[in-house]
């Protein structure tokens, strides 16, 4: 079974601009949660998306924000950009995320804000 | 409410010996702990995790030790080698709205773990 990708990778993008990242979860998962790495910050939950809906969100500003189709792929979206969001951004899919359901985490997609 | 603090931020070990991370939290409602293991350029895969209804689970050289009275739990990696060096992050989650917030996990700061030849 194929694991999650992300895609792009890397992304370099400038201040004020916008950047869409995807994510592909594993073949029969339901749930896509997103998360940001940094050094500073470490690992912090962005959103999660089970059956195209929304259902637990984190505390980020309203610039992030983020979708699933139906076939269970996510995007996430963040717009006006700022030096602060250069990070790595995790996607991850579990079943259900019910329990003890596994979460299963993509590469991710290095983002650098110049 | 929903912090996860993990210590150390850093350990070396040689190899063979017993490597030991902790975490503590506060949110009651957290009753799935999971531990990660993170290499570099690579995303977080579990590693083990344990439920509150058990103190301690063991798989191979990994064994997670769970004290629900204290909010504590902590990994230890027997026999360590080279091979573990890696960042590991405890987190947890748990079912504070109906059954439908498993999919958020809370993550402690990581520990970056360097076995030593």
């Amino acid at each position: 079974k194929a694991g999650v990708t992300q895609t792009p990778r890397y992304l370099i993008k400038t201040r004020g601009q916008q950047v869409t990242l995807s994510c592909s979860p594993i073949s029969g998962h339901r749930s896509v949660s997103w998360y940001q790495q940094t050094p500073g910050q470490g690992l912090q939950f962005l959103f999660e998306y089970f059956s195209e809906t929304q259902r637990n969100k984190g505390n980020f500003p309203g610039r992030f924000s983020g979708r699933q189709f139906s076939n269970s792929r996510s995007e996430m979206n963040v717009s006006t950009l700022e030096l602060g969001d250069s990070a790595l951004y995790l996607c991850a899919s579990s079943l259900e995320a019910a329990g003890t359901d596994t979460q299963y985490f993509g590469p991710g997609t290095r983002l650098t804000v110049l | 409410q929903q912090q996860v603090k993990q210590s150390p931020q850093s350990l070396i070990v040689q190899k063979g010996g017993i490597s030991i991370i902790n975490c503590a939290y506060e949110n009651t409602a957290f009753d799935y702990f999971p531990w990660y293991q993170q290499f570099p350029g690579k995303g977080p895969a579990l590693l083990i995790a344990i439920r509150p209804d058990v103190s301690e689970k063991k798989e191979g050289r990994f064994t997670i030790s769970f004290n629900k009275s204290a909010k504590q739990f902590s990994l230890h990696i027997m026999d360590s080698q080279p091979g573990d060096s890696a960042t590991y992050f405890c987190a947890a989650s748990g079912d504070n709205a109906g059954g439908t917030s498993y999919g958020k996990l809370t993550f402690g700061q990581g520990t970056i773990l360097t076995v030593h030849p």
